[in-house]
């Protein structure tokens, strides 16, 4: 079975724009997350998204978006950036959010530069 | 604020050394995992640990899911460089059915 991908891998944006990342999960996964990792911060739950569904969300801005597709892709969006989101920024899929595991499966995450 | 705190943050030791990361709360996780994250990649699931007292062995790693579910450990026998990197542990709250994540801990195997 295929992992995670995420497109693009790298990214170099200017402050004030927007950006606008992809992620496509393991065949049969419906759960998309995506997660904000930083030296000083860490890993940094953004929302997740079930069959279309935003199911959680974390305590990010609202400049911070979503949206996930019949097949199940997702993307999230950033706008006005600023330089503080610069980070990788990684998705991850999983079965089922629901039950007790709830395991889950990265991609290998899009490098962000805000300059 | 549900937390779940690992220790110790950074650990840089010499290969064939023994060392164990913790991972401890005050709430109860109905699972959790253990994740292995190298530069540049995403996370890999090392191992999940469900029921409280488990003991998972994977090789040279040892996972153990204390009795009450609050807390965990990993613990590395002989550790080698290729075990480099950086260690997140990820429960599942009994009472929120959220994932939440420690901050990690970073090891370095030095040669």
């Amino acid at each position: 079975k295929a992992g995670v991908t995420q497109t693009p891998r790298y990214l170099i944006k200017t402050r004030g724009q927007q950006v606008t990342l992809s992620c496509s999960p393991i065949s049969g996964h419906r759960s998309v997350s995506w997660y904000q990792q930083t030296p000083g911060q860490g890993l940094q739950f953004l929302f997740e998204y079930f069959s279309e569904t935003q199911r959680n969300k974390g305590n990010f801005p609202g400049r911070f978006s979503g949206r996930q597709f019949s097949n199940s892709r997702s993307e999230m969006n950033v706008s006005t950036l600023e330089l503080g989101d610069s980070a990788l920024y990684l998705c991850a899929s999983s079965l089922d959010h629901r039950g007790t595991a709830y395991e889950q499966y990265f991609g290998p995450g899009t490098r962000l530069t805000v300059t | 604020t549900q937390l779940l705190e690992q220790s110790p943050q950074f650990l840089s030791i010499q290969e064939g050394e023994n060392l164990t990361v913790y991972c401890n709360s005050s709430s109860v996780f109905s699972s959790l995992q253990w994740y292995r994250q190298e530069p540049g990649e995403g996370p890999v699931l090392l191992v999940t640990v469900v029921t409280g007292g488990e003991v998972k062995k994977l090789k040279r790693l040892t996972f153990q899911f204390g009795d009450a579910r609050k807390d965990s450990s990993l613990h590395i026998t002989a550790a080698q460089p290729g075990d480099t990197g950086l260690y997140l542990c990820a429960g599942v709250t009994s009472n929120t059915g959220k994932l939440i994540f420690g901050q990690g801990t970073t090891l370095q195997v030095k040669p």
